[in-house]
């Protein structure tokens, strides 16, 4: 089946850019979704559609999708953008949601 | 605003059953398609089950076929997970999610039911 491949983890100063890479193969023909989870609470879209932005989500997420690579642009990362981030696909092979491995990202 | 909420978890022993419900209210459940999807503790997402907004087409991942059966009642404002013969690997917190653009886009997310299975 379908394997999405992401990072265990990233860690930055506040103000840098952050960038979380999702890996599948063939990635690029497909919609990717982004999800922002914070420890005890439910996940939340950020990105739709490769590089959709939900209402509320600031301008500083940002998201592209070619050949086999997806990735998650966070500008200025501040401390409240600590989280776990998931990338997602759909498998229209197997017809199944598929989750990447989720990546910590750690604002030093 | 968009709200689900689940229930129905709790502890159960290995090989048993139990049954999560999610309501949902301040959007037209109808109109969306429902997933069920856990995570064990200190780990991550898990996609269970996927169920159109009519009810007409269900997915499920291998490792709950057959022992889990989603379903909903749009009169209820409803989404369910029947699960049985549950498995200690399964113990985790199950989130109800829907989404109405497709590829299993999940726009809005319950707060999640823990499912402990233990003997």
């Amino acid at each position: 089946s379908y394997v999405l491949t992401q990072p265990p983890s990233v860690s930055l100063a506040p103000g840098q850019t952050a960038r979380i890479s999702c890996w599948g193969t063939n990635i690029g023909s497909k919609s990717v979704y982004w999800y922002q989870q914070k420890p005890g609470q439910a996940p939340v879209l950020v990105i739709y559609d490769d590089s959709g932005r939900p209402s509320g989500i600031p301008e500083r997420f940002s998201g592209s999708n070619s050949g086999n690579t997806a990735t998650l642009t966070i500008s200025r990362v501040e401390a409240g953008d600590e989280a776990d981030y998931y990338c997602q696909v759909w498998d229209y092979t197997s017809n199944h949601v598929i989750f990447g491995g989720g990546t910590r990202l750690a604002v030093l | 605003q968009a709200q689900l909420v689940e229930s129905g978890g709790g502890l159960v022993k290995p090989g048993g059953s139990l049954r999560l419900s999610c309501e949902a209210s301040g959007f037209t459940f109808s109109d969306y398609y429902m997933n069920w999807i856990r995570q064990a503790p200190g780990k991550g997402l898990e996609w269970v089950s996927y169920i159109t907004n009519t009810g007409s087409t269900i997915y499920y991942a291998d490792s709950v076929k057959g022992r889990f059966t989603i379903s909903r009642d749009n009169a209820k404002n409803s989404v369910y997970l029947q699960m049985n013969n549950l498995r200690a690997e399964e113990t985790a917190v199950y989130y109800c999610a829907s989404g109405i653009y497709g590829s299993g886009r999940s726009d809005y997310w319950g707060q999640g039911t823990l499912v402990t299975v233990s003997s």
